[in-house]
């Protein structure tokens, strides 16, 4: 069973602070991540994707990805009240063609 | 650009129906992912088209089937509804080739009763 594994939360960060969110996933032949952010009710939408070692900025958005260590990050700046949402990592199988998702961090960011 | 449209966006059905769930692409996308979500199992994928192709299916049994068409909207369906079948169904459409990139559509609520 391929797995991504990502904390529950909730993560509670002050307005203006950075977020921190972690994701780990067990198939060594994942080539893609992506971040989704998802309002309650609503769909996942897409932020963030890395396909390479590094870090990848998108404005207050920081992608991190350590393929020997199995881990994707996102860092969120300034964090807005607006960010409060659930942070799904997905990873995409080894055929590529689907992506597993991680349950998802519940971040709630307090005025 | 149009986003990814699902309908219909609520359903109520009871057990031992069945149901067909419909999702149009992004224009010039190509391929189509059906995923399913619940509070406990988080999202879990169903299949993905390409082509009118099944390039994989997940981990759900044959009650759950899907198609393309050759204008790249899908359908999927569920005979025999069982009450653990309520949940979001959500599509995403991708372009298929060299991008994996997968943009949601708005769900469609699925209630078993």
């Amino acid at each position: 069973q391929k797995e991504v594994e990502q904390n529950s939360g909730p993560l509670s960060v002050p307005e203006g602070a950075i977020a921190s969110l972690n994701c780990t996933y067990s198939d060594r032949g994942s080539q893609s991540f992506f971040w989704y952010r998802q309002y309650s009710g609503k769909s996942p939408e897409l932020i963030m994707s890395i396909y390479s070692n590094g870090d990848k900025e998108d404005g207050r958005f920081t992608a991190q990805l350590n393929k020997a260590s199995q881990y994707v990050s996102l860092l969120i700046r300034d964090s807005q009240p607006s960010d409060s949402a659930t942070y799904l990592c997905a990873v995409t199988s080894n055929s590529g063609y689907a992506l597993n998702f991680g349950k998802g961090t519940s971040l709630l960011v307090t005025p | 650009k149009a986003g990814v449209t699902q309908t219909p966006r609520y359903l109520i059905k009871t057990r031992g129906q069945q149901v067909t769930l419909s999702c149009s692409p992004i224009s010039g996308h190509r391929s189509v992912s059906w995923y399913q979500q619940t509070p406990g199992q988080g999202l879990q994928f169903l299949f993905e088209y390409f082509s009118e192709t099944q390039r994989n299916k997940g981990n759900f049994p044959g009650r759950f089937s899907g198609r393309q068409f050759s204008n790249s909207r899908s359908e999927m369906n569920v005979s025999t509804l069982e009450l653990g079948d309520s949940a979001l169904y959500l599509c995403a459409s991708s372009r298929g080739q060299g991008s994996t990139e997968a943009f949601f559509g708005q769900g469609t609520r699925l209630t078993v009763v």
